[in-house]
């Protein structure tokens, strides 16, 4: 059974920083990856996707990154901002997937102070 | 793009009473679509998957049904609601963007519920 796992769970930084987020799965067998935004009481939007045979996609200030044979991504932003405060998740999708279900993270709540 | 439509945005209900949530999607056409429940404090939970009209498949044994009437149409349902049943609804869709699938899931902005 796939399991995902986020870390940090929160984090806190200070406006213009530099940050990571870390997603890691138990099974490599995955058609993709995707990485979403949620604020609070909203729904999910969707940040970027890697197909498992790409390395890592990027969109503005943000960078992600999979290396699908040891489970990892991570997600970079660059420059922080306090409009990027939100929780981020990371959900995968199961290779010869019929119904195409993704599995997901727990998030990280990420906080940025101006 | 894919838009999600859910509705309402925010319900209290008490125990014991039904409930019916509608989802509709504009912008793909045969979509899968999915029902996740969020609890306060906890991760994405998938309820129900739906690949087409009258196909529903349940992820997980609970007090909760869905039905797909139509293609862009999915539909939360309980005969009975439960306090644990509370908790905050997204639909997601999945499908056609012109000629190819989307691998992208599309999710619309939620329903509060709030059973007492």
């Amino acid at each position: 059974k796939q399991e995902v796992t986020q870390i940090p769970a929160a984090l806190s930084v200070p406006e213009g920083e530099n940050l990571v987020l870390n997603c890691s799965f138990t099974d490599s067998a995955i058609y993709n990856l995707q990485w979403f935004r949620q604020d609070p009481g909203k729904g999910l939007t969707s940040l970027l996707l890697i197909q498992s045979s790409q390395r890592e996609q990027t969109s503005g200030r943000l960078n992600a990154s999979l290396d699908k044979s040891s489970g990892r991504s991570t997600l970079y932003i660059a420059a922080s901002q306090p409009g990027d405060s939100a929780t981020y998740l990371c959900a995968v999708k199961r290779s010869n997937n019929a119904g195409n279900m993704l599995t997901f993270g727990g998030g990280t709540r990420l906080m940025v102070k101006p | 793009s894919q838009t999600i439509h859910q509705w309402p945005a925010t319900l209290v209900q008490p125990v014991g009473s039904p409930l019916s949530l509608e989802c509709t999607v504009e912008g793909t056409s045969n979509p899968n679509l999915y029902w996740y429940r969020q609890a306060a404090g906890r991760g994405l939970q998938l309820l129900f998957y739906s690949v087409g009209i009258g196909q529903i498949s349940s992820e997980v044994p609970q007090n909760l049904s869905a039905s797909r009437p139509q293609d862009r149409q999915f539909i939360l349902s309980s005969k009975k609601l439960l306090l644990s049943d509370s908790g905050f609804y997204l639909c997601a869709c999945h499908g056609l963007a012109g000629r190819y699938f989307d691998d992208t899931q599309y999710f619309g902005p939620g329903t509060r519920l709030t059973v007492l």
